[in-house]
């Protein structure tokens, strides 16, 4: 019940095209729900969050859409861009200090 | 200049060793973390501490101890060390107590065990 469910585990898209990322959970205590972006060698980033009172956030090029009745959440990158390649992590935490990492989404823009 | 960072970025050792791996923040955050990430890529919280106090303290063996001498570092020290304890493990920061702060990572120690 605490886990995150990440898909696809590798994603690859062309220059210019949309990526998609989605995560499921269980748990209705989750409140919150962020995205990561982790470059090969690197520790991972911040890249947007939400909460489950709104459907939708966007920064720049990078939404996030969420289903709270199916309890769903998904990342959209539109105009993906080489420098978009890196693994991106879905993530949700209940409470002051429960945490929990989806699997991760190796995701590779073709040029 | 940066932000967490950790010391260091590489250790290769053998079973049974002991190791610690230091890490340091100068965002004058009051939060620091501990994660390990695994050869699949999952990240895994370890530890947290604020204010140099243990507030988190997932289901790590008790070989791997934590100590924050001050609120701006955190280093971890691993005792008997098994191969399964291969893995990136790294070192986070965020202002305030609780997983809605924005984290800051470090680069992350790979630490092999042979």
């Amino acid at each position: 019940q605490q886990q995150v469910k990440q898909s696809p585990q590798s994603l690859i898209v062309q220059k210019g095209g949309i990526s998609i990322i989605n995560c499921a959970y269980e748990n209705t205590a989750f409140d919150y729900f962020p995205w990561y972006q982790q470059f090969p060698g690197k520790g991972p980033a911040l890249l947007i969050a939400i909460r489950p009172d709104v459907s939708e956030k966007k920064e720049g090029r990078f939404t996030i859409s969420f289903n709270k009745s199916a309890k769903q959440f998904s990342l959209h990158i539109m105009d993906s861009q080489p420098g978009d390649s890196a693994t991106y992590f879905c993530a949700a935490s209940w409470g002051t200090y429960k945490y929990i990492f989806g699997t991760g989404t190796r995701l590779k823009v073709l040029a | 200049d940066t932000a967490v960072s950790q010391t260091p970025k590489y250790l290769v050792t053998q079973m049974g060793n002991d190791k610690s791996i230091k890490c340091e923040q100068n965002l004058g955050h009051d939060t620091m973390y501990w994660y390990k990430q695994d050869s699949k890529k999952f990240l895994k919280i370890m530890f947290s501490y604020n204010n140099k106090e243990l507030i988190i303290n997932e289901t790590v063996p008790n070989r791997f101890s934590p100590k924050s001498p001050d609120k701006a570092h955190l280093n971890l020290h691993i005792n008997s060390l098994e191969l399964g304890d291969s893995a990136v493990y790294f070192c986070a920061s965020s202002q305030a107590t609780g997983f809605t702060d924005t984290q800051y990572f470090g680069p992350g120690t790979r630490l092999t065990v042979l």
